[in-house]
């Protein structure tokens, strides 16, 4: 059993790049996100979607793009790196939404803008 | 806006008790606990639901006072296993955005 897969796991990128975060997930769960967590800042939460078609915006959506077009897939686009979106990114999923309790995370993805 | 937590930082000895405070400016429907441990992704260990109960994963519980928007997670007798960052996500209702808190380092030495 899979949970939630992240690729990459590394990636380095120049400034002006754009590039995309996969995420996908074998749990049939409706609800995924996507976290970036820096030192002392915890995890904050940059898009999120509760279904295929439906996506919203989180605390830090500037400078990335999202879509749903399946339950299992949700992509995070970085449209022009940025030094300041380097970060440890993490996509969760959700059975049913928070409501229900427990966010499945994947085990990262570690981008480095320079 | 992020809840806070307090302390920012714990070190124990084994066996000993915390407790880990997390608190919002907002009504809040359902407070979530997770822990994480270096380099790896946050585990879930619990929710909070507005009018439910207090919850307990294995030697920590915790409490939702609904009224003054807060949450405190106990860790009774703690063991090594429990070292970690631990990390309140709080929820609105009818929405569904968890909101994490900045994170307590909880360091249990032997």
């Amino acid at each position: 059993n899979a949970g939630v897969t992240q690729t990459p796991k590394f990636q380095v990128l120049k400034t002006g790049q754009s590039m995309t975060l996969q995420c996908a997930q074998d749990m049939n769960h409706e609800y995924m996100s996507w976290y970036r967590q820096d030192p002392g800042m915890g995890l904050r939460l940059i898009h999120y979607s509760v279904g295929a078609g439906i996506t919203d915006q989180g605390e830090v959506p500037n400078g990335y793009n999202v879509s749903r077009s399946t339950t299992e897939d949700f992509p995070l686009r970085l449209l022009s790196a940025a030094p300041s979106q380097t970060s440890v990114y993490f996509c969760a999923s959700s059975r049913r939404g928070l409501s229900a309790g427990e966010l499945f995370f994947g085990e990262g993805s570690r981008l480095t803008v320079l | 806006q992020q809840p806070v937590q307090s302390p920012q930082a714990v070190i124990l000895r084994e066996g000993e008790d915390a407790v880990i405070n997390c608190s919002s400016s907002k009504a809040l429907y359902s407070v979530h606990w997770y822990r994480q441990k270096h380099g790896e992704a946050p585990v879930f260990l619990m929710i909070l639901l507005k009018g439910g109960e207090q919850m307990r994963h294995e030697k920590i519980s915790a409490s939702f006072n609904e009224k003054k928007q807060q949450s405190s997670l106990y860790l009774t007798a703690s063991q090594l296993s429990y070292s970690g960052t631990y990390f309140c996500g709080t929820g609105l209702q009818g929405a569904q955005k968890l909101v994490f808190g900045q994170g307590t380092r909880l360091t249990i030495n032997p």
